[in-house]
């Protein structure tokens, strides 16, 4: 079945740097999403990337989907202290009506 | 609207023991999930449901029932717990994909200790 891996498994930045995730699928994916998981929480929708080659940014955050729409990345400019918590990729499974995850990256910034 | 409800927050039960936890929505979606959620293991499909009477298997559902009689509500059951069901559980709901949209919203999960 399709796998999901995001590396690295961890990352602990000093406040103001940037920092990113990668996220690779075994299988051509329709659409890739991404969600943040502040620590005691649940996991929050960030964006969802359909095309190939795809580029969408929030404010510091910028993510891409590959041009074979098997990976997929997310990038922080800067990062703040608001930034901390897990970031999960995913993609579709079950004709999308539910999710395959990634085992996420714990973000840790210190000020 | 609440979004997505689950309830208990926190549970401990003993081995063999059974129980439901509850999940509700109040955004007429039509798609629901249970997921689990193990440290460093990511999010793991359990059950999902399409809609009113149809639920079918995700990856671990070995240990788990569910059941989808109204739009509503989607309960899991475990049926005689077992110190490896010790995890975090999410239900999450989203609309049609009709669209190719469809973003999951996800409750706030139970805390559930197998002793």
């Amino acid at each position: 079945g399709q796998q999901v891996m995001q590396i690295p498994q961890y990352q602990h930045v000093q406040e103001g740097e940037d920092f990113t995730t990668y996220c690779n699928s075994s299988t051509t994916l329709s659409n890739i999403q991404w969600y943040k998981q502040r620590p005691g929480g649940h996991p929050v929708f960030l964006i969802q990337l359909v095309k190939s080659g795809e580029v969408k940014k929030q404010k510091r955050l910028t993510f891409q989907f590959g041009e074979a729409k098997k990976n997929s990345s997310l990038h922080i400019t800067a990062t703040q202290t608001t930034d901390v918590g897990t970031y999960f990729c995913a993609g579709p499974v079950h004709s999308g009506y539910a999710l395959n995850f990634g085992k996420g990256t714990s973000l840790l910034v210190t000020p | 609207n609440a979004g997505v409800t689950q309830t208990p927050k926190f549970q401990v039960l003993k081995t063999g023991q059974s129980m439901t936890l509850q999940c509700a929505q109040d955004m007429n979606h039509e798609y629901m999930s249970w997921y689990r959620q193990d440290p460093g293991m990511g999010l793991r499909l359990i059950h999902y449901s399409v809609g009113a009477g149809i639920t079918d298997q995700g990856e671990v559902p070995n240990g788990y029932n569910v059941s989808r009689s109204t739009t509503e509500d989607f309960p899991l059951r475990l049926l005689s717990a077992a110190p490896s069901q010790t995890s975090v559980y999410f239900c999450a709901s989203s609309y049609s994909p009709k669209g190719s949209y469809n973003e999951q919203f996800f409750g706030p999960g139970t805390r559930l200790t197998v002793l």
